[in-house]
């Protein structure tokens, strides 16, 4: 099972709601990205946890809140969202065992419209 | 930092032909390695091809292959054959080695049309 699965698909959200977005993978990995990618633009990290640890953030504001409860489930909480942060938000794997820079597998992304 | 360039915004290519989408890149590091990812529209990322910066040989995946040039830090994608499930944009990337996650630099993309 390759498979990066996220939830939801869509997302539709007032300034002031309170969402959140949900990546699983059953691949074993280890590592797990969120990315936030514009049309036609290249993602662009937002974080990484390593072993359930958050280990980069990319200077990426307080009102996303990532979590990782288990090595297999990640989240990204969203509080007062403004309409910029609307875009595809996607989710990857990737093994981590030590010193290569291991293939990301993506999911298939949440698209976030901000209203 | 490194920086990684893909020189064509946009690029078509006849089904059945083959085409060569570009990537350049800038570093200083001696151990990375450099991918391809495709995303064809509306669906999701998936991995094309990865090189090691170590190995010297051209990695392939079946119509799929890259000319990697290290001294002159060039990691072009040739596609043979092409059929119209090619239509996407296509992110060549680069990644450390020393860590094995970690942030993947990429570059702006090239949209890749295949025509009947």
């Amino acid at each position: 099972d390759t498979e990066v699965t996220q939830t939801p698909k869509h997302l539709v959200m007032g300034m002031t709601n309170k969402k959140s977005l949900k990546c699983e993978q059953h691949m074993g990995h280890r590592a797990m990205y969120w990315y936030k990618q514009k049309a036609k633009k290249p993602p662009e990290l937002m974080f990484v946890y390593s072993y359930e640890k958050l280990s980069i953030n990319e200077s990426v504001p307080s009102r996303f809140s990532p979590e990782c409860p288990n090595s297999s489930l990640l989240n990204l909480h969203l509080h007062a969202l403004q309409p910029e942060d609307s875009a595809l938000y996607l989710c990857a794997s990737s093994q981590d065992r030590g010193q290569e820079a291991e293939t990301q597998y993506f999911g298939p992304g949440t698209r976030l419209l901000v209203l | 930092a490194q920086t990684v360039t893909q020189s064509q915004p946009e690029m078509s290519v006849q089904e059945a032909e083959t085409v060569t989408l570009s990537c350049t890149y800038d570093t200083s590091e001696n151990n990375y390695y450099l991918f391809w990812y495709k995303q064809p529209p509306s669906r999701q990322m998936i991995l094309v091809i990865r090189q090691e910066a170590y190995k010297q040989q051209n990695a392939t995946e079946n119509r799929f292959s890259v000319n990697f040039q290290k001294a002159a830090k060039s990691f072009s994608l040739k596609i043979s054959d092409s059929q119209l499930g090619d239509t996407a944009m296509y992110f060549c990337a680069f990644g450390r080695g020393g860590t094995s996650y970690g942030k993947l630099t990429f570059g702006q993309g090239t949209i890749l049309t295949v025509h009947p």
